[in-house]
């Protein structure tokens, strides 16, 4: 069966410290795989994604994501966050359907 | 390009009334939209799949007369909530699968802004 797994409900995460959230997959095929920023009140931002390719991938606002099959991995990384990145991060397989992970709430502490 | 149009971003109904959320695809034609729901401080969880002319399709135990979705053309999908009660309030958010431009663009789906929908 398909699913997404964020196993960090929150984190908290100093202003200018490095980032990084962890999400797993399960599914069969090669994997199509996002990730979402959600402002509280807000719809979702692609922040970006992976079909094929490069493993590495840039995304906007800093956002970079490594895919790696062996580990059925797409953890989100940034090396400083502001304060601004405070929001929820979804991450996401896509298909047919998309599936979302349960979220990560990032706090930003100065 | 792939804009989503949600409308309305925020809506206020009483108890027992019926409020309908229009889903537009502005600069393409999406055969196929989605339509999701958002408990506070939750996922999004998959409602339905809306095919242009045809029945939506509902996932296990959304009511499919409770939330009616309409996708008669390709650019539209609305979805009603009918016979409100507190317990719908929530937020929804819809998407939309662009069919042209390669399978980035058929499963690279764009999401709406939301509506956050209020029964009292």
């Amino acid at each position: 069966a398909q699913s997404v797994t964020q196993p960090d409900i929150h984190i908290t995460v100093s202003e200018g410290a490095s980032l990084e959230l962890r999400c797993n997959y399960s599914y069969g095929a090669t994997p199509y795989l996002f990730w979402y920023v959600q402002s509280p009140g807000q719809g979702l931002q692609l922040l970006l994604k992976y079909f094929s390719g490069d493993t590495l991938v840039q995304g906007i606002k800093g956002f970079e994501a490594e895919f790696k099959r062996s580990q059925s991995s797409f953890n989100l990384r940034k090396p400083s966050v502001h304060w601004s990145d405070a929001a929820e991060y979804f991450c996401a397989l896509g298909g047919f359907k998309t599936i979302f992970g349960a979220g990560t709430r990032l706090f930003v502490k100065a | 390009g792939a804009v989503v149009s949600q409308h309305p971003s925020r809506v206020i109904c009483k108890s027992g009334t019926s409020v309908k959320i229009e889903c537009r695809s502005l600069d393409f034609q999406a055969t196929t939209m989605f339509w999701y729901r958002q408990f506070p401080k939750q996922s999004l969880m998959l409602m339905a799949t809306s095919n242009e002319g045809s029945k939506a399709t509902y996932e296990q135990g959304v009511e499919k007369d409770k939330f009616l979705i309409n996708h008669a053309s390709l650019t539209l999908s609305t979805l009603t909530v009918t016979s409100a009660h507190p317990e719908d309030s929530s937020f929804y958010i819809c998407s939309a699968r662009d069919p042209s431009g390669g399978y980035e663009r058929m499963y690279g789906y764009t999401f709406g802004s939301g509506t956050r929908l209020t029964v009292v």
